[in-house]
């Protein structure tokens, strides 16, 4: 149980187009989904949490009009990096936290596979 | 401001060879602590939540214990296929936000 997928795995782009991320729960209803990005050798830093149903909260220092997230259902938030530049590459990595009776979400978070985008 | 640390950043282990990974954490109040594992290219997948200090968690060669203070991870006679970078993470009466450390990278030689 607690499975979450990524898709796409991989992405190459060119400067200044826009990409989507798809991150789902797949055996589960998640009430919060979170987006992670992580550099080489680093660990992963939060860029922004989101609500089913409502706007997402951002990180410190993460432009929200860069980075749109839609969680538009249980299981499913997306990520869409906006005319994307080379300084964006890097791995996005996507978790869900269970969803619990009366809007509440268990700690601990499952993680999707993960997606490299490569922006040229 | 609340903290994770990890040490050592990298282990080099033999096959069978027992030790212990270290996670020292400052949170304004711990709602929990969670050790995942990640291998190369990977998203991190989840291992233990610790909720209270004095509870411990075993899964096969892995057990996690946790103090007021640090959390351990135990590898018992590792493999190769231990080979990962584990993750420490804790979670504050804040929100719902996990606090990452850096990582161990741990490497078992046959």
């Amino acid at each position: 149980g607690a499975v979450v997928s990524q898709h796409p795995s991989w992405v190459i782009c060119k400067s200044g187009t826009s990409v989507k991320i798809e991150c789902r729960s797949l055996d589960f209803q998640a009430t919060t989904m979170f987006w992670y990005r992580q550099f080489p050798k680093q660990s992963l830093m939060l860029m922004a949490t989101s609500n089913e149903g409502s706007k997402a909260t951002y990180e410190q220092g993460v432009e929200k009009d860069k980075f749109l997230i839609n969680h538009a259902s249980l299981t499913l938030s997306t990520l869409t990096v906006t005319s994307a530049h080379p300084e964006d590459s890097s791995f996005y990595i996507c978790s869900a936290s269970y969803g619990l009776a009366g809007g509440w979400s268990t700690d601990t978070q499952y993680f999707g596979p993960g997606t490299r985008l490569t922006v040229l | 401001e609340d903290q994770v640390t990890q040490s050592p950043e990298a282990l080099r282990l033999q096959e069978g060879e027992s030790s212990s990974l270290n996670c020292s954490y400052t949170v304004s109040g711990l709602r929990g602590l969670f050790w995942y594992r990640q291998d190369p290219g990977k998203g991190p997948e989840f291992l233990f939540t610790l909720y209270s200090a004095g509870e411990e968690k075993e899964k096969e060669r892995l057990k996690a214990t946790l103090t007021k203070k640090e959390s351990f991870l135990h590898i018992t006679a590792p493999k190769p296929e231990d080979s990962a970078t584990y993750l420490c993470a804790v979670a504050n009466q804040a929100g719902t936000a996990l606090i990452f450390g850096k990582g161990t990278t741990l490497s078992v030689s046959s």
